[in-house]
């Protein structure tokens, strides 16, 4: 089980908007903001879409959006297209002896 | 280009070691922290442990899962990092990845990029 809790899958048509939700508690999601965000491709490495709970690398296209509020993270995705399509998941800075937690990962299909 | 890529994985038998090894290029590699995860097939990130780069003393930190099992270090020199694995066990089995390592004030991690393209080891009799 996953210290973050994640729907295990969302979905969307072209152009619409998805969240993603990431839960924890004030250990970690709440407690900091260093909540980050990566999409996985089938078979690719992960990338980082967002950190620091709102930040976009460059490069990364400004459809995607990240908030937080209390102790749950938000992943937003406008205007979703079919490159989308792929497995998300939130990670957070936690001050448990873990440091380091992750969602189980929320697979985002386009319709 | 920055660029990670990972080697050393394969097939091992439980209760074995294996190292794998990080090579870093495009980016000054003694000034960033790195992070080892895994993936087991079909399931999701773990995070697996870090190393602080040498001017926060060079530092590691690991999840209890392989705590006392696996060791990572570096070679500032080579830009590489290693993940050491002993005492193998089946549960191991999985895509290991390296990444740069963001640290707030050099000690507490926040995000992770890039990301090498992974290495599978096998751990089977």
């Amino acid at each position: 089980q996953s210290a973050l809790t994640q729907p295990a899958s969302v979905s969307g048509s072209p152009g619409q908007s998805i969240t993603i939700s990431c839960t924890g508690t004030s250990s970690d999601v709440g407690g900091y903001n260093y909540v980050s965000w990566y999409q996985q491709h089938p078979g690719k490495a992960p990338k980082l879409m967002i950190y620091d709970v709102s930040n976009r690398p460059s490069g990364v296209s400004n459809r995607f959006s990240g908030s937080k509020s209390g102790n749950t993270a938000s992943l937003t995705i406008s205007g979703l297209q079919a490159e989308d399509e792929a497995d998300y998941y939130c990670s957070s800075y936690t001050s448990s002896s873990t440091y380091v937690v992750f969602g189980g990962g929320t697979k985002l299909t386009v319709l | 280009e920055v660029q990670l890529v990972e080697s050393g994985g394969g097939l091992v038998q439980p209760g074995r070691s294996l190292r794998l090894s990080c090579t870093a290029s495009g980016f000054t590699f003694g000034d960033y922290a790195m992070s080892w995860f895994r993936q087991a097939p079909g399931k999701g990130l773990e995070w697996v442990g870090f190393i602080r780069s040498k001017a926060y003393g060079g530092t590691t930190e690991y999840a209890a899962s392989v705590k006392g099992r696996f060791t990572i270090s570096r070679d500032d020199s080579k830009s590489i990092a290693y993940l050491q694995m002993n005492s193998l066990k089946t549960e191991d089995t999985a895509v290991y990845y390296c990444t740069s390592t963001n640290m707030v004030r050099g000690v507490t991690p926040n995000w992770f990029d890039p990301w090498g393209q992974g290495t599978l080891v096998t751990v089977s009799s």
